[in-house]
């Protein structure tokens, strides 16, 4: 089974410039996350899908931060404008979800590689 | 608000050496607790859980027991591998679907 699949793996930007991660979950996980792992920490939640609806938003930088989910499977986030401190590694990670909640490992996360961003 | 701290490394041991990296949580009520490993170049992996008091998690020889009364859920190992060198992190979750709450992270090196 293959598992969270994210593109591309790296990307150097100039500051100013807009960029765009994508993440395709594995088959059949409801949920959908993405995290921001910034050098020497752990990740942290930047939005959360259930479907095509964001249920937990509240940590995305609204002002420079966008993301999608049509038709509830694959996602795309985007930066416009990047700013330096937006340097960090990119997380998407996927779960079951809530249609699954008699299952009690349907919660579990599953992470894909990341896409490491350099904004110079 | 809810955290997850950990001991700092990097850590350094030789092969075949006992394993312990602390962890210890801030949380109200139940909060599943968990363990993630990181290989380099790779993404997250879950190495481990415990959903409730007293739970001991298990996988690939490492271990680590929920302590409700010390909010602690330390990761073991008796023997560890060259193969075992990565980032640990200790992470916890309030409900099911919420989001994953990560300590810090601990850097594992083991020579030979």
């Amino acid at each position: 089974e293959a598992g969270v699949v994210q593109s591309p793996r790296y990307k150097i930007i100039e500051k100013k410039q807009p960029v765009a991660f994508w993440c395709n979950p594995i088959s059949g996980h409801n949920t959908l996350y993405w995290y921001r792992q910034n050098l020497g920490q752990g990740p942290e939640l930047l939005i959360r899908y259930e479907n095509e609806e964001a249920v937990d938003d509240s940590q995305l930088p609204k002002d420079r931060f966008s993301a999608e989910r049509l038709k509830g499977v694959d996602s795309t986030l985007k930066i416009q404008p990047a700013e330096l401190g937006d340097s960090a590694v990119y997380l998407c990670a996927s779960s079951l979800g809530l249609l699954f909640v008699a299952d009690p490992d349907s919660y579990e996360q599953y992470f894909g590689p990341g896409t490491r961003l350099t904004v110079t | 608000g809810d955290s997850v701290t950990q001991m700092e490394g990097p850590v350094t041991l030789s092969e075949e050496a006992f394993l312990t990296i602390n962890c210890t949580y801030t949380a109200t009520g139940y909060p599943s607790l968990f363990w993630y490993v990181q290989y380099p170049g790779e993404g997250l992996q879950l190495l481990l859980k415990a959903t409730k008091a007293d739970d001991k998690g298990s996988n690939k020889g490492f271990e680590a027991t929920y302590r409700k009364e010390t909010t602690s859920f330390h990761l073991e190992k008796g023997s560890v591998q060259v193969s075992d060198s990565a980032v640990y992190f200790c992470a916890l979750m309030k409900t099911s679907y919420d989001k994953v709450i990560f300590g810090p992270g601990t850097s594992l090196s083991v020579i030979p």
